[in-house]
């Protein structure tokens, strides 16, 4: 069975801090992908990000950067020179093997940047 | 702005009552899944339809219930709410069933049983 797990609850850092967000999945599928999904305090679900398994290189956005890592199945998010605009609840998701390809969301990681 | 809608954006109701909660897809997408966010269980995966058919059942209560028309917008039935109901809801739409198919979130529907 699938499963995603972001251990860190809560961080909270001060602007401009470097901050990064751990996702750790589980699944048997050879082939899957990854994303990242941010909910703002206003409650909706963006998007961020999508990866796929058979590719390793490191993702960079502006200053949002992705790590994948195949052989620790891990999946992190790095927020460079955070910003109070980047507090969130940010969440890693994994799509289901079944044909339906509902998303497990880990449990979140409430981001709270300080002024 | 995602391009999914959702509506209502708040609902208040009592317990033992039934509410409707709607959906329309982004234009195109024929995929719909329901999620269910609540402060306990996080965010969980209800129930998808794709192109009018039921795909795939998650966590999903007796006393719930969905339907996707043949317009593609959906519809969340929710009967006999009880206060546990109380939760933020989100349909989320994506264009195929393939696992890279991102899916778009709407604004959800706050539902408060009290």
């Amino acid at each position: 069975a699938q499963k995603v797990t972001q251990a860190q609850t809560e961080i909270s850092v001060v602007e401009k801090e470097d901050v990064t967000l751990d996702c750790v999945y589980e699944t048997r599928d050879t082939t899957y992908y990854l994303f990242w999904y941010k909910q703002p305090p206003s409650g909706e679900l963006v998007f961020l990000i999508r990866r796929n398994s058979f590719d390793e290189q490191n993702e960079i956005s502006g200053r949002y950067s992705w790590n994948f890592q195949k052989s620790t199945s891990s999946f992190n998010f790095t927020i460079t020179a955070s910003q109070v605009v980047d507090s969130a609840v940010y969440f890693c998701a994994l799509p289901t093997s079944g044909s339906a390809r509902q998303l497990t969301f880990g449990s979140g990681t409430q981001l709270t940047v300080l002024p | 702005d995602s391009g999914v809608t959702q509506t209502p954006k708040h609902l208040i109701t009592a317990t033992g009552q039934r509410v409707t909660l709607r959906c329309s897809p982004r234009s195109g997408d024929l995929s719909v899944y329901w999620y269910q966010q609540s402060l306990d269980q996080g965010l969980q995966f209800l129930i998808q339809y794709y192109n009018g058919e039921e795909r795939a059942k998650g966590n999903i209560l007796e006393r719930f219930s969905a339907q996707q028309f043949p317009d593609l917008h959906s519809e969340l039935n929710l009967s006999s709410l009880e206060l546990g109901d109380s939760a933020l809801y989100f349909c989320a739409s994506s264009p195929e069933l393939a696992n890279y198919n991102e899916q778009f979130f709407g604004p959800g529907t706050r539902l408060t049983v009290l």
